[in-house]
């Protein structure tokens, strides 16, 4: 899905320090996610936003912060508070999620590792 | 919540036969089970879905099949190509929800 950019594809974080994930989508879509993938396991759910200025917490908040100031972009902020940042972090977008299940189309992804 | 399990998790067959991956959910109220597909660092790719007022849906060699009951459902891909090596995914949620749950993964080899 070429409509999904996440960037920097691989990313390193020194201890104590913040780090931002880029993701922005051209597909006109309502709905953003944040999805963090460990090796052997599945995706699991950071953070996700339905709409412009509004975003809800996921199974696994902690730690990371977003935003949705613009419908085309929602960065994902891993702050030093979690404690165990390393692993692939994967975006994605829908039509906003209502009577009927929207499919999520993903981006390529950022590897982050701990310095 | 959801809890979704997935076998095999390894899964190796030669060329031209058949795969078959099973999930199971424990949510009765999932009624959305979508596959991706994800080959190695790189993007999850849905491959196809299912909706519980059905019981199948075929897309040319691939094929899920659910079973509401049970709570359980399945992909099929037929006459395997090398290019379909690639970890699969399945996952379950509730109408309108945005939280998608995801099995683990299983790692499909076709030995050419």
């Amino acid at each position: 899905d070429g409509g999904i950019t996440q960037s920097p594809k691989y990313l390193f974080r020194k201890e104590g320090q913040n780090v931002t994930l880029s993701c922005e989508q051209n597909l006109n879509h309502d709905a953003m996610y944040w999805y963090r993938q460990d090796p052997g396991q599945g995706l699991r759910l950071i953070y996700y936003s339905q709409i412009v200025n509004d975003f809800q917490k996921g199974d696994i908040a902690e730690g990371y912060s977003v935003s949705r100031e613009k419908k085309e972009s929602f960065p994902l902020t891993v702050t030093s508070a979690q404690k165990n940042p390393t692993a692939f972090y994967l975006c994605a977008s829908s039509r906003r999620q209502g009577g009927s299940n929207q499919p999520q189309h993903f981006g390529d992804g950022t590897r982050l590792s701990i310095l | 919540g959801e809890n979704v399990e997935q076998h095999p998790s390894t899964l190796s067959v030669q060329e031209g036969d058949s795969a078959v991956i099973k999930c199971t959910y424990s949510d009765s109220a999932s009624n959305y089970f979508p596959w991706y597909k994800q080959e190695l660092g790189k993007r999850p790719q849905l491959i196809i879905d299912i909706r519980s007022n059905v019981g199948e849906k075929k897309d040319q060699r691939i094929a899920v099949t659910l079973n509401k009951t049970a709570k359980h459902f399945s992909l099929h891909i037929t006459e395997t190509q090398p290019e379909d090596s690639a970890v699969y995914f399945c996952a379950a949620s509730r109408t309108g929800a945005n939280n998608l749950f995801f099995g683990t993964g299983t790692r499909l080899t076709v030995i050419p």
